[in-house]
């Protein structure tokens, strides 16, 4: 079975602090996504890899970047955590090609910022 | 006007009964669709996906894409309480470098 873990389930930060999160996945996915979920408005793609050092702008990058230094592992980075970028997050891994055919998420990470 | 709209309900049905589950879309240049389904606390999970037009069947299961409409509906047979989660429908283009989901549809089968 395809497993994508995420580092933390539950995160509280204080606004302006540096946040990583960290998502692998076990199954050579050349891709791999990052999602935001907010009630009301769904998932939202932040950003995405094709490949490894490789990275695309989503729907809402602002206030985010990531890093890709190995197949297996992407990171989220919240350059200065705010409050509105309180949400669930959401990694996804899928094989190369079509991008969008079978993508795999992690359970999530709660990410509270006070 | 968002590239998906999904109605967010809550939908409530008893068990057994036939669910109907619907999303329109705007961009006529997404071929690929999907849908997810997602159990409180966890990850998406995908469902069912379908490339274009027709319908596609998984057991209890059924995918309809109307392009002409641009509307995608999944049908769920049989309905049983293992069943309640949240229905994400989503979409893509070939490439699979512009892809949208719903804001989902919250399920509950009562037994």
């Amino acid at each position: 079975d395809v497993k994508v873990t995420q580092s933390s389930r539950y995160l509280v930060k204080r606004t302006g602090e540096k946040v990583f999160l960290e998502c692998v996945q076990d199954m050579d996915h050349e891709n791999m996504f990052w999602y935001r979920q907010d009630p009301g408005l769904g998932l939202r793609l932040i950003y995405f890899s094709y490949d490894v050092k490789m990275k695309e702008k989503g729907d809402i990058p602002e206030g985010y970047s990531v890093s890709r230094e190995k197949k297996e592992r992407f990171s989220l980075i919240l350059e200065s955590a705010s409050t509105n970028q309180t949400s669930m997050y959401l990694c996804a891994s899928s094989f190369g090609g079509r991008a969008q055919e079978t993508q795999y998420f992690g359970p999530g990470t709660r990410l509270l910022v006070l | 006007q968002k590239e998906v709209e999904q109605d967010p309900g809550p939908l409530s049905v008893p068990e057994g009964a036939i669910v109907s589950l619907n999303c329109t879309y705007s961009n006529s240049a997404f071929q690929y669709f999907m849908w997810y389904r997602q159990y409180s606390r966890k990850g998406p999970e995908l469902l069912m996906y379908t490339y274009s037009s027709g319908n596609k069947e998984d057991g209890r299961f059924t995918a309809q894409v109307d392009k002409s409409s641009k509307y995608i509906s999944l049908f769920i047979r049989d309905s049983q309480p293992s069943d309640s989660a949240t229905y994400l429908c989503a979409h893509s283009t070939r490439t699979g470098n512009q892809f949208y989901f719903g804001t989902g549809t919250s399920l509950t089968v009562i037994p």
